[in-house]
């Protein structure tokens, strides 16, 4: 069975740094181009960025809001995907999911706030 | 961007009866390399998002039959024959054709 568990959520200040960890099993993760979606609250679904798998350059790709402040990067030996996410803005407050597309995580809540 | 327009925002439904959800991009989904990347998601009350169909109209695993895709270019369905309690929940179209991928603003649906 495919589990994506994410990790690294809480309450910050805006201008402050978080990084989220998604940790993966049951899939081959070294194969799988791996995405970021956030949700804030009461609100819909919002992609923010994705990585592609080593084979296929495993390049970046990031939704406008949050291009140039939030780094999606991924660690094959440990299964692990991450989100650092830099100089947060109150609108950044959102559940954080770690998706496939096909399989999602729980999903971690980052809130920013002063 | 690409933006993905669902309709109805809420959908009231009886047991038993059919269901339909549209969603309409504003421009074309088909790929250059010939595939369409429109999928459905169902998102049930306290839950995270569960995708049901892929590039139109393709179940996932697990998926019950009563769930299917259809569509074309920029005009897209979701469509359940007959609506279970358990379908309770918001529901969102995706595409993946452009980048940024966008997600259309929901629907939700419930029980009358």
């Amino acid at each position: 069975e495919v589990q994506l568990v994410e990790s690294g959520g809480g309450l910050v200040k805006p201008g402050e740094t978080l990084r989220l960890s998604c940790v993966a099993s049951g899939l081959t993760f070294s194969e799988a181009w791996m995405n970021w979606v956030r949700q804030a609250p009461g609100k819909g679904l919002e992609w923010i960025g994705r990585i592609r798998r080593e084979t296929d350059g495993g390049t970046t790709e990031y939704a406008p809001p949050v291009k140039g402040r939030f780094t999606v990067s991924r660690d094959d030996s440990k299964n692990t995907l991450y989100l650092q996410m830099d100089s947060l803005k109150t609108e950044d407050t959102a559940v954080y999911y770690c998706t496939t597309m096909g399989k999602w995580g729980q999903g971690t809540l980052v809130t920013v706030s002063s | 961007d690409v933006v993905m327009t669902q309709s109805p925002l809420s959908l009231p439904v009886t047991l038993g009866q059919p269901a339909s959800i549209s969603c309409r991009s504003s421009q074309s989904l088909v790929h250059s390399d010939g595939n369409t990347y429109l999928d459905w998601f169902q998102q049930r009350p306290g839950q995270s998002p569960r995708r049901l169909i892929y590039k139109v109209s393709n179940r996932d695993s697990g998926v019950p039959d009563r769930f299917s895709g259809s569509g074309s270019g920029t005009d897209f369905t979701l469509k359940i024959s007959r609506v279970e309690a358990d379908d309770v929940g918001v529901y969102y179209c995706m595409q993946a054709t452009h980048w940024p991928l966008t997600f259309g603003g929901g629907t939700k649906v419930e029980i009358k």
